[in-house]
């Protein structure tokens, strides 16, 4: 049982570029989550997805998009990466929406 | 959103234990209060989650009082290795959950 698995787990892009984060999750968790994380501070929601089918923008969407291939992939996809998204990019499970959630190792992004 | 207010750092002693206090004023009748610990270049975990009263398992307890406007978190008898920013979290376990993860308070554990 891995949990959640993110690759890659290191990633330096040039402005401009586009790269896909992926994820999974092997716990049949219907909802998953995309942070980032800046050095020294919080973690801020960028997308979600409740369940299979949906998702729906958090605080910080701008500049990414996300799929929800199938139940256990969320992955998220920078289309034109800009300096301002260099950050440490988490994926999280929830067995529901608002349970407690399971965090992958995390994707380091930079961007130059 | 009901928006949290944490002490930005925290010192302690090995063997000692700490009390972590979050501010949520305008937290709502739905309002669920969880609690996440995070280590250097690692992703969040989960510590507790209560609605009420007290809650407690085999690594923390957590204090609410009757109006739940704030929670504090407690942590027996720390260890070095309890070092780690600790976030506090209110949401809506039903539905319309948004996660704010505010800057979280970093326990420093000294020996």
């Amino acid at each position: 049982n891995a949990g959640v698995t993110q690759t890659p787990k290191f990633q330096v892009l040039k402005t401009g570029q586009s790269m896909t984060l992926q994820c999974a999750q092997d716990m049949n968790h219907n909802s998953m989550y995309w942070y980032r994380q800046d050095p020294g501070m919080g973690l801020r929601l960028i997308y979600y997805s409740a369940s299979e089918g949906t998702t729906d923008k958090g605080e910080v969407p701008n500049g990414y998009n996300v799929s929800r291939l199938n139940k256990r992939e969320f992955s998220l996809r920078l289309e034109s990466a800009a300096p301002s998204q260099t950050s440490v990019y988490f994926c999280a499970s929830s067995e529901a929406r608002g349970r407690e959630q399971y965090f992958g190792p995390g994707t380091r992004l930079t961007v130059t | 959103l009901a928006k949290t207010t944490q002490p930005i750092s925290m010192d302690s002693y090995e063997g000692q234990e700490v009390n972590i206090t979050c501010s949520h004023n305008n937290i709502a009748t739905n309002d669920y209060i969880t609690w996440y610990q995070q280590f250097p270049s690692q992703g969040p975990r989960f510590i507790i989650q209560g609605y009420k009263t007290k809650v407690t398992n085999e690594v923390a307890s957590l204090f609410i009082p009757a109006d739940r406007k704030s929670s504090t978190l407690s942590l027996p008898r720390v260890s070095l290795s309890d070092t780690a920013v600790y976030y506090c979290l209110v949401g809506d376990m039903a539905g319309g959950f948004k996660t704010i993860f505010g800057a979280g308070t970093r326990l420093f554990v000294k020996a």
